[in-house]
């Protein structure tokens, strides 16, 4: 059982829009940021989202991030099929002193 | 641009131990707290352990507390894991990951292998 919480999958066409939520609470995302990962399998995870949501340089304008109270949302516009990965979201937890994720959401492009 | 290489992976018998290692390079690595995640085959991330950027302070998620030590040499730009007792359960990829701030993750390395078996 994560602490954070994020729906197994989520699906849309090519071109389309898809978010993907997360669910903490005060101690994690009501108190700390949130960050995103994306994972191709058999590849390490790679930084999305920083800091609720701030892009790396490198990543598209199209994935962005967004924070209210004890939940976030990663929003992916234009779908490709390279967008297929799972998605992690992840925050510190003061109240734990320790580093937790969601238990991923595998995006599939249909 | 960050750098980070994780050694000391393989296949090693139930109770026994292992040393992970991670080489950074391409940051003020005495700067940055560092950070020890992995997963199991098929499943999620799982933190397992942070380092403070100066080593004096340490904290560990419930499947490492007891078992598994995280220590640095800023001399040497290296992180490591010492995990003891180890358990089938410990089959997973194991990540060295640099912290950003105060937060999570920000750089990952390509992972290293531990398999725990008979």
């Amino acid at each position: 059982q994560s602490v954070l919480t994020q729906p197994p999958s989520v699906s849309a066409a090519p071109g389309q829009k898809v978010t993907i939520s997360c669910s903490g609470s005060t101690s994690n995302i009501g108190d700390n940021f949130v960050f995103w990962y994306q994972q191709v399998p058999g590849t390490a995870p790679k930084l999305l989202i920083f800091d609720n949501n701030r892009r790396p340089s490198g990543i598209p304008d199209r994935f962005s991030g967004s924070k209210s109270g004890t939940s976030a949302t990663l929003g992916i516009t234009g779908l490709q099929a390279g967008d297929e990965a799972d998605y992690y979201c992840g925050s510190w937890d003061s109240s734990l002193s320790a580093g937790v994720f969601g238990g991923g959401t595998k995006l599939t492009v249909l | 641009q960050v750098h980070l290489v994780e050694s000391g992976g393989g296949v090693v018998h139930p109770g026994r131990s292992l040393r992970l290692s991670c080489a950074a390079s391409g940051f003020p690595f005495s700067s940055y707290g560092m950070n020890w995640v992995r997963q199991a085959p098929g499943k999620g991330l799982e933190w397992l352990a942070l380092i403070s950027y100066d080593g004096k302070i340490r904290y560990y998620g419930d499947s490492a507390k007891g078992r598994f030590i995280i220590s640095r040499d800023n001399a040497n730009n290296t992180v490591s894991l010492q995990m003891n007792s180890l358990r089938n359960e410990d089959t997973a990829i194991y990540y060295c990951a640099k912290r950003r701030g105060t937060g999570m993750i920000d750089s990952w390395g390509q992972g290293v292998l531990v398999t725990v078996s008979p």
